[in-house]
């Protein structure tokens, strides 16, 4: 069946790069997406990747795709403190996502 | 993107009452997707709703317990019936302008507790 993991924590200095890793079972798999959820807030979406491509940069945020070894991450470069919150990936190759277990990120000056 | 409005943003509800929760788009959208995020959880898609017709319901929700309906292309309301505290989870609603190919918008979600 369909299964998306991600590591449940991740802790960086404010300046630092984040990583923010998932895997995935699916390999008819087209789309790839990463959302945010912030405390008491709905999911914004961020950013998303065509399985085709093997990476897609935008901004601060860079999204790496390892087809092959169904792994998805997302870079957060001079991450800051406002990037506190909850990241899922989440995959798609109907239109129902299935959504990663989610990584809290935590950013200390 | 589209813009979703949910109400309520959140509710306390008595064990055995239901509760409406509604989602309006500011466009058109073909299917609209209801979720459900239980404490401390991921997300679940609980049904797709496609106006003018049944929702189609993911394994293990059942129409009884979560009825659902689309009476237009920019509003729909998903009923949490009977609740008991096993209910108490974020519900959001979700659309996608272009379906996959763009991604997909969430509104912001209700929060409910069943006492």
């Amino acid at each position: 069946g369909e299964d998306v993991e991600q590591s449940l924590f991740l802790s960086v200095r404010e300046g630092d790069s984040s990583v923010i890793n998932c895997t995935y079972t699916d390999s008819s798999s087209t789309y790839l997406y990463w959302y945010k959820q912030e405390p008491g807030a709905g999911l914004q979406l961020l950013t998303y990747i065509f399985s085709n491509m093997d990476m897609k940069q935008d901004q601060r945020l860079t999204v790496l795709l390892n087809k092959k070894d169904k792994h998805l991450s997302l870079r957060i470069a001079d991450t800051q403190t406002g990037d506190s919150a909850i990241y899922f990936c989440a995959e798609a190759h109907t239109d129902k996502l299935i959504f990663g277990t989610g990584t809290r990120l935590q950013v200390f000056p | 993107s589209a813009v979703i409005s949910q109400k309520p943003s959140r509710d306390i509800c008595q064990r055995g009452t239901s509760l409406t929760i509604q989602c309006q788009v500011d466009s058109q959208v073909t299917m609209m997707f209801w979720y459900r995020q239980q404490p401390g959880q991921s997300l679940t898609l609980i049904a797709t709703a496609n106006q003018g017709s049944e929702a189609t319901y993911e394994s293990g929700f059942v129409i009884d317990k979560f009825p659902i309906s689309r009476p237009n292309l920019t509003f729909s309301t998903l009923t949490v019936s009977n609740m008991s505290p096993e209910d108490s989870s974020i519900y959001l609603c979700s659309v996608g302008l272009q379906g996959r190919r763009s991604g997909y918008t969430f509104g912001s979600g209700t929060r409910l507790t069943v006492v």
